[in-house]
């Protein structure tokens, strides 16, 4: 069984340039989440989906950053206009319906780097 | 809010010895607890979880016991080996069954094996 599929792997961008981020879940699950990760921390939530509904979005900062699920499978995250401060790594991850012992499983995740 | 704390911040130690990694969680009710552990380049591999007071999780000779009385879920292992060299999260899941299952990270505790 495929895992969560991210791209790109990296990403280099100057600030005030945009970006992509794109998701491909585990087939059959269909809640999905975007992560950030700094540098040597833990990943924080930005937003998550049921389907093609936005459950959480509280921590993304929709100033700059937006996410869409438009057929409840594939996913992208874009951030507008990139700042020194989003450096990060960013995870997706899916998982089954609630209830049904839904661990989360994780992508590799796009290392960006904002000069 | 809900939140997880991992004491250590990087543990040092050499193949054979035995591992304990502190995690204490805040949440109300009884959420799920998880592990999770990260390689190099890679996102976060589910290792186990539990989620009823004095339930035992297990994975990979990893172990721990969900106590609900002293809010804590330790990782435990009794001989660690280099592969197991990694970033190990504890994590909790603070609305696990109802329409989602974000999981809350602590910050991480890197762990080095020396052969």
């Amino acid at each position: 069984e495929a895992g969560v599929t991210q791209s790109p792997r990296y990403a280099v961008l100057q600030e005030g340039q945009a970006v992509s981020f794109w998701c491909d879940p585990i087939s059959g699950h269909d809640t999905l989440y975007w992560y950030q990760q700094p540098r040597d921390q833990g990943p924080q939530l930005l937003v998550y989906f049921r389907d093609e509904a936005v459950i959480d979005n509280s921590q993304l900062p929709s100033d700059r950053f937006s996410a869409v699920r438009p057929k409840g499978t594939n996913s992208t995250l874009k951030i507008q206009s990139a700042k020194q401060g989003d450096t990060a790594t960013y995870l997706c991850a899916s998982s089954l319906p609630p209830g049904t012992q839904n661990t989360l499983y994780f992508g590799a995740g796009t290392r960006l780097s904002v000069l | 809010g809900d939140s997880v704390t991992q004491t250590e911040g990087q543990v040092a130690l050499s193949e054979e010895d035995f591992l304990t990694i502190h995690c204490n969680y805040s949440a109300s009710g009884y959420p799920a607890l998880f592990w999770y552990v990260q390689y190099p380049g890679e996102g976060p591999q589910f290792l186990f979880r539990a989620s009823r007071d004095k339930e035992k999780g297990s994975s990979r000779g990893f172990e721990a016991t969900y106590d609900k009385g002293t809010t804590s879920f330790h990782l435990r292992k009794a001989s660690v080996q280099e592969s197991d060299s990694a970033v190990y999260y504890c994590a909790l899941a603070s609305s696990y069954g109802s329409s989602g299952n974000k999981l809350i990270f602590g910050i991480g505790t890197l762990l080095s094996v020396k052969p």
